[in-house]
């Protein structure tokens, strides 16, 4: 079975400072990892995905299939980044229609 | 807003009352699925259409949940007597296939 670990229920950063968001993963395929975030009042939306190699709005998240994770990470955080951030999966081989998530982390960055 | 949109966005009803979610997605996607979200949870899968056809539904679907999506379009959930578990955000998100799912608001469940 598939499984999004997200260990870190509140995490609480000072501006500028750098903010690590821990996410762990165990699924027997091959995944596709995802970063998705919720600011207050807002839908949840998509910041991520590890395919695109990308860097959204400063952050960063490399998969280590080795270690299973894929933290996000940002080296200087701002107070907009404030929200609810979920890590998720879904099977790279299949259609990417069934994302599992793990239960988020609130991230608030204090001025 | 041209995003996926529910209908209504917050519910309360009393317990064995049946309740029912309208999804309108993002026009041209051919993808819709319906995930549900309780208190300290991240969302849960619960089934998705591509256009018309249910593809799957999760074992957390009992049967008295039931969803549709007749016409390729728009999708509703009903659940029929409702039980104060089945409180929740019941999410809708639309896609095109193999491309980023888009989610709406939710509509909140409320049951007494």
């Amino acid at each position: 079975a598939q499984r999004v670990t997200q260990p870190e229920k509140l995490l609480s950063v000072f501006k500028g400072a750098p903010v690590e968001l821990k996410c762990n993963y165990s699924y027997s395929g091959s995944p596709e990892l995802f970063w998705y975030v919720q600011y207050s009042r807002q839908r949840l939306q998509l910041l991520l995905r590890h395919i695109s190699r990308e860097s959204i709005k400063g952050f960063t998240a490399d998969l280590n299939k080795g270690e299973t994770s894929f933290h996000l990470k940002k080296p200087f955080a701002q107070e907009e980044d404030s929200a609810m951030y979920y890590c998720a999966l879904t099977d790279s081989g299949g259609s990417n229609y069934k994302l599992t998530f793990g239960k988020g982390t609130l991230l608030t960055v204090n001025p | 807003d041209t995003g996926v949109s529910q209908d209504p966005r917050h519910k309360i009803t009393k317990r064995g009352q049946n309740v029912t979610f309208r999804c309108d997605p993002i026009s041209e996607h051919n993808r819709l699925y319906w995930y549900r979200q309780t208190l300290g949870q991240g969302p849960e899968f619960l089934t998705y259409f591509q256009n018309e056809a249910q593809l799957e539904k999760s074992r957390l679907l009992s049967d008295r949940f039931s969803a549709e999506r007749p016409k390729g379009s728009f999708s509703t959930l009903e659940i029929q007597r409702t039980e104060q578990g089945d409180s929740a955000m019941y999410l809708c998100a639309s896609s095109i296939i193999l491309n980023t799912i888009y989610f709406g608001e939710g509509s909140w469940l409320t049951v007494v």
